[in-house]
């Protein structure tokens, strides 16, 4: 089936220092994109970053990701980590025409001073 | 204007009565989702609109009811709520366009069901 793997519950990372949340996925659906979904606490969901384009990379408020299909994986990487950076980030595939979304579980970033 | 607006944001609802929530978004988007997030797991879609063409997932048919009277409002009804329906229950919408897009979610109601 389709699913989106988060292998990580939860980051911890000092301020200054790079991150990496990583992602894989398997899916049968021919025409796909990516996105990081990014939760503040007590807001929304916002998207942070998407793709489609295979092994390009993408980079929006210092993240920056690339979509690898040989590999399978969309992992999100920023080289500073910042403390506003604390948040939930989910992983998701959008696929078809209905444009199902399926999400990984989601990682707990949490950046200490 | 991108929000998605969620009423009520916190419920609580007594074990066996019915729950209604509501969303609305003024995007004129053509699809619109509900979808159900338990701590420490994926937000689980459980249903969704395109235009007026309700889709309900399979393991979830029974459990959940929609209706969208217009494009703008979406409400997700429980007949007779259990426990396990205690959750955070997050509508989003999209269009429009075919194919993979992004999402826009409003803020979530958290259910709490005893």
């Amino acid at each position: 089936g389709d699913s989106v793997t988060q292998t990580e519950g939860l980051v911890t990372v000092t301020e200054g220092l790079p991150v990496k949340l990583n992602c894989t996925y398997q899916t049968t659906y021919l025409t796909i994109a990516f996105f990081w979904y990014v939760q503040y606490l007590n807001e929304a969901p916002q998207v942070l970053l998407k793709s489609s384009t295979d092994n390009k990379r993408t980079e929006h408020q210092g993240f920056h990701a690339t979509l690898h299909k040989s590999s399978s994986s969309f992992h999100l990487q920023k080289s500073s980590a910042q403390l506003s950076d604390s948040a939930l980030y989910y992983c998701a595939l959008s696929a078809g025409s209905n444009n199902r979304i399926f999400f990984g579980d989601g990682t707990q970033l949490v950046v200490k001073p | 204007d991108t929000t998605v607006k969620q009423n009520p944001r916190y419920k609580l609802a007594r074990v066996g009565k019915p729950v209604n929530l509501i969303c609305s978004q003024t995007m004129n988007h053509d699809t619109m989702y509900w979808y159900q997030k338990k701590p420490n797991q994926a937000p689980k879609l459980l249903l969704f609109y395109y235009d007026k063409i309700l889709n309900r997932e399979a393991d979830t048919f029974e459990k959940f009811q929609s209706s969208r009277p217009n494009n703008s409002f979406c409400s997700l009804y429980i007949g007779s709520a259990g426990l396990e329906y205690s959750a955070m229950y997050l509508c989003a919408s999209s269009g429009n366009r075919v194919g993979p897009t992004e999402v826009f979610f409003g803020k979530g109601t958290r259910l709490t069901v005893v």
